[in-house]
Parts: C-alpha cells; structure tokens; sequence
C-alpha cells in the first residue's frame, strides 16, 4: 500500500545543533516533495519545495536532499533555535495526473535551550 | 498580502446537528482545498477545487459533507448531521495552481468539537 512515514516520537535536539527530519515513502514515485511547519492551533507554512531531478535544496538555515532511489526526503535545520520547534510535516505528489499532495503526520521538533 | 481567512475558529455541536464552515482564499489563487486534521495525523484532503470546478472529491463523505465554491472565490464546507468522529480541524488552504509544484497557503483553521 501507499504510505509516507515520518518520525512519530518527538525529536529533541540540544540548541545550535542541527536537526534533520526523516521522510520515507513507499509505492510512489512523486515528481515534488514539500516540506512545512506547522505550530499548535495553526495552519501549515510552506517551507521549501525539492523536484524529483534535484539533489538539494536550501534556504537560509534550512536544507532538503531527497533521493528518489532510496524514496527518502531529510529535512536539515542548521544552527537550530528554540523557535524552531515545531512540527514539521512533509507532502508529495502522487506523480501522475492526480493534483492533490499526499501529507505524513509531521514529526515534532523540539529545541532545548 | 492577505492570508487565507477562515471562521469560525471554533464550533461545538451536538451529534446529528449541522455545521458550516467559510473560507476565503488568497486574492487570486485559483486552487482551493479543504482539509480534515485529526489531532497527531496529517491533512487529509476533503476536496479540492480549481476555479468553481471539483478537481478531486474522492475522500469526501457525501453522504455528510457537501463543499461549494460559489463565483470561483469563497468556499463553504457543511456537515450534516455531525458524528463524533468529525471532529476534527478543518483547514482551507489556497494555490496559484494544481499539482505538486504549487505551495499551499494555510488559514488557521476550524476546531470541531462534536459532543
């Protein structure tokens, strides 16, 4: 069956470490890969965008690698700030004519000062 | 630029009763979508529109929830009669266009309590 997983137990992480988020899919071959925070009683924030033909992505602190033969997205945050926990979710296309995004259920991330 | 705007913010019903719900996208976004949250899980898409035309309905319970777009801007989400299991948050989110190349813009979103 189709699935994405992410990590369910909350990742703690020491402040001005990196942190990097795990998302795996399986019987999918998306041609985009999304990435978004979402903080309690909120609605999801885009962070960053990565296509199936691009190894990398970054943004400021931020960096995505997805490789589509091991079907694995990490999610990296440099320098990290205790502002930035958060849940962060990933979301992919289906990769055929289906528009809709298929979403993980987000693994929370916690920085401790 | 004016985010996605959604009311109520929160609703408490009583099973069997109905409920609705109001989205307003981004100026100019043509892709508008519903999605139902269950607390620790990701968004499950409800139903997605481009323009005032349904892209994809699969996931939605028509049996319950009709989703409407009127003019191709404002949307509105219905439950009737509410479960106990639709309780939930209800997102609307908005983009330029459909497909995994679009961001989506998220409005904060409806928490429903059904009692």
């Amino acid at each position: 069956s189709q699935k994405i997983e992410q990590n369910s137990e909350a990742l703690n992480i020491q402040e001005g470490k990196t942190a990097t988020l795990t998302c795996n899919y399986t019987n999918y071959s998306p041609a985009y890969l999304q990435w978004y925070r979402q903080d309690p009683g909120r609605g999801p924030v885009f962070l960053l965008l990565i296509r199936e033909n691009e190894k990398e992505k970054r943004k400021e602190r931020l960096k995505v690698t997805f490789d589509t033969t091991l079907k694995q997205s990490l999610f990296h945050i440099t320098a990290s700030q205790p502002a930035d926990s958060a849940t962060y979710l990933c979301a992919l296309d289906e990769g055929d004519s289906n528009y809709q995004l298929i979403w993980g259920a987000g693994t929370k991330l916690i920085i401790k000062p | 630029e004016a985010g996605v705007a959604q009311s109520p913010r929160y609703k408490i019903i009583e099973k069997r009763q109905s409920v609705a719900f109001w989205c307003n996208p981004i100026s100019g976004h043509a892709t508008l979508y519903w999605y139902q949250q269950i607390l620790g899980q990701g968004p499950k898409l409800l139903i997605q529109f481009q323009n005032n035309g349904v892209v994809d309905d699969s996931q939605l319970p028509k049996d319950r929830f009709s989703a409407e777009r009127l003019k191709g801007v404002d949307s509105t989400l219905k439950i009737q009669p509410a479960k106990l299991e639709d309780s939930a948050v209800y997102l609307c989110a908005s983009s330029l266009g459909s497909g995994g190349s679009y961001e989506q813009y998220f409005g904060p979103g409806t928490r429903l309590t059904v009692t």
